[in-house]
């Protein structure tokens, strides 16, 4: 089965904070994804990855970074955490058109 | 506009009852995939069934079958004979030019449609 692990299930950081979410994929796939999760909004895509070193920005970007030094993990970075970043934030690869998702991680800004 | 529409944010339905789940999407790529996933409270996202544009035939994975009608721009989630652990948020998504793209773009989500399943 293809595992997708995410480094925190919930965070808790104050305003102002660099913030760091990590993302693992055990199955050599290509593709990683940040998505953000908020009520009556669905997920939305912060920035994905198709390769080592290689980012392309998403839909939502604005006040994010990313980072991929390996194949198998993806960085998501919270230059200076608001409040506005709180969310639930999801992690994703493929290699396919099919997407698999990690458990996500609960961010609050405070 | 949106690309994703889910219409209904909360539907109430009985066990046993078959459920039918709304998706319409907006595209002017003719290669593309839709998608459906489920989110039980636990938050993990469970991939259900996939369709691509081009394929011929509905899409069917046990007791979920994706009613697709190109014409209409419209892929309903069908779930036969509902369980009450099919009580979860649902949703909908899009990626473009994934037949010719490989699968390195993101997808694009509806607001989703929250399903509780009485006894």
């Amino acid at each position: 089965d293809v595992k997708v692990t995410q480094s925190s299930r919930y965070l808790v950081k104050r305003t102002g904070e660099k913030v760091f979410l990590e993302c693992v994929q055990d199955m050599d796939h290509e593709n990683m994804f940040w998505y953000r999760q908020d009520p009556g909004l669905g997920l939305r895509l912060i920035y994905f990855s198709y390769d080592v070193k290689m980012k392309e920005k998403g839909d939502i970007p604005e006040g994010y970074s990313v980072s991929r030094e390996k194949k198998e993990r993806f960085s998501l970075i919270l230059e200076s955490a608001s409040t506005n970043q709180t969310s639930m934030y999801l992690c994703a690869s493929s290699v396919g058109p099919r997407q698999y998702f990690g458990p996500g991680t609960r961010l609050t800004v405070t | 506009a949106q690309k994703i529409t889910q219409t209904q944010p909360g539907m109430f339905v009985q066990e046993k009852e078959a459920v039918t789940l709304d998706c319409t999407y907006d595209t002017s790529d003719p290669s593309y995939g839709l998608f459906w996933y489920k989110q039980p409270s636990s938050g993990e996202m469970i991939f259900l069934i996939y369709q691509g544009s081009y394929d011929q035939q509905n899409a069917t994975e046990g007791r979920y079958s994706l009613n697709f009608q190109k014409a209409r721009k419209s892929a309903n989630l069908v779930i036969s004979a509902s369980q009450l652990g099919d009580s979860a948020m649902y949703f909908c998504a899009m990626r473009e030019g994934v037949v010719a793209g490989g699968g390195a773009d993101g997808l694009t989500f509806g607001k989703g449609t929250h399903l509780i399943i009485q006894p």
